[in-house]
């Protein structure tokens, strides 16, 4: 079955520490490739995204993203955790092919992210 | 500016009533969409509409209806408000169909 997974419910770091989110996918052909972020009582925001080319995407706020065909992964990774990137962090894709677009977006279940001081 | 903007941030009401929520983006998109996020903070969508046609309506209850009155605006209407209605609504819109979506802040429904 099409799914996109989220391992870690949650992860705890230190201010400073490097952070890595893992994102796994389930789907025939690899789809188009987002993170977003919600800080608390906001909306969602783009962090990056991947469509094709380059596997590494950089994104806003000090955030990359690797693309890994062979393991059916896009972790996001940030060199320096800050305080302010205590959040809830959300991988979602698109499927490609067929009829559709963004309607088809499907989220994985977030991984809320700590920052202790 | 406020790209996405809806109102209210807050809504209680008791449970039967009809509600609305309202959505509006001034960034020419034209694309708007309607997500649900439960309690444990899962997103699904509910409605998406491009140019003002409805593209999509996932199994959702005939009690929410969206109206677009132009490409800019789409609102939310809910009919006879269960318990299980209470959740945060989030408006979004994109330009074209490629999954880079901006989000309002949220409406949180508390249904009594």
């Amino acid at each position: 079955a099409q799914s996109v997974t989220q391992p870690d419910i949650h992860i705890t770091v230190s201010e400073g520490a490097s952070l890595e989110l893992r994102c796994n996918y389930s789907y025939g052909a690899t789809p188009y490739l987002f993170w977003y972020v919600q800080s608390p009582g906001q909306g969602l925001q783009l962090l990056l995204k991947y469509f094709s080319g380059d596997t590494l995407v950089q994104g806003i706020k000090g955030f990359e993203a690797e693309f890994k065909r062979s393991q059916s992964s896009f972790n996001l990774r940030k060199p320096s955790v800050h305080w302010s990137d205590a959040a809830e962090y959300f991988c979602a894709v698109v499927p490609r092919g067929g009829q559709g677009g963004s309607e088809k977006l499907v989220f994985g279940k977030g991984t809320k992210l700590t920052v202790n001081p | 500016d406020t790209a996405v903007s809806q109102t209210p941030k807050y809504l209680v009401t008791q449970m039967g009533n009809d509600k609305s929520i309202k959505c509006e983006q001034n960034l020419g998109h034209d694309t708007m969409y309607w997500y649900k996020q439960d309690s444990k903070k899962f997103l699904k969508i509910m409605f998406s509409y491009n140019n003002k046609e409805l593209i999509i309506n996932e199994t959702v209850p005939n009690r929410f209806s969206p109206k677009s009155p132009d490409k800019a605006h789409l609102n939310l209407h809910i009919n006879s408000l269960e318990l299980g209605d209470s959740a945060v609504y989030f408006c979004a819109s994109s330009q074209g169909r490629q999954g880079s979506l901006f989000f309002g802040s949220g409406t949180q429904l508390s249904v009594l």
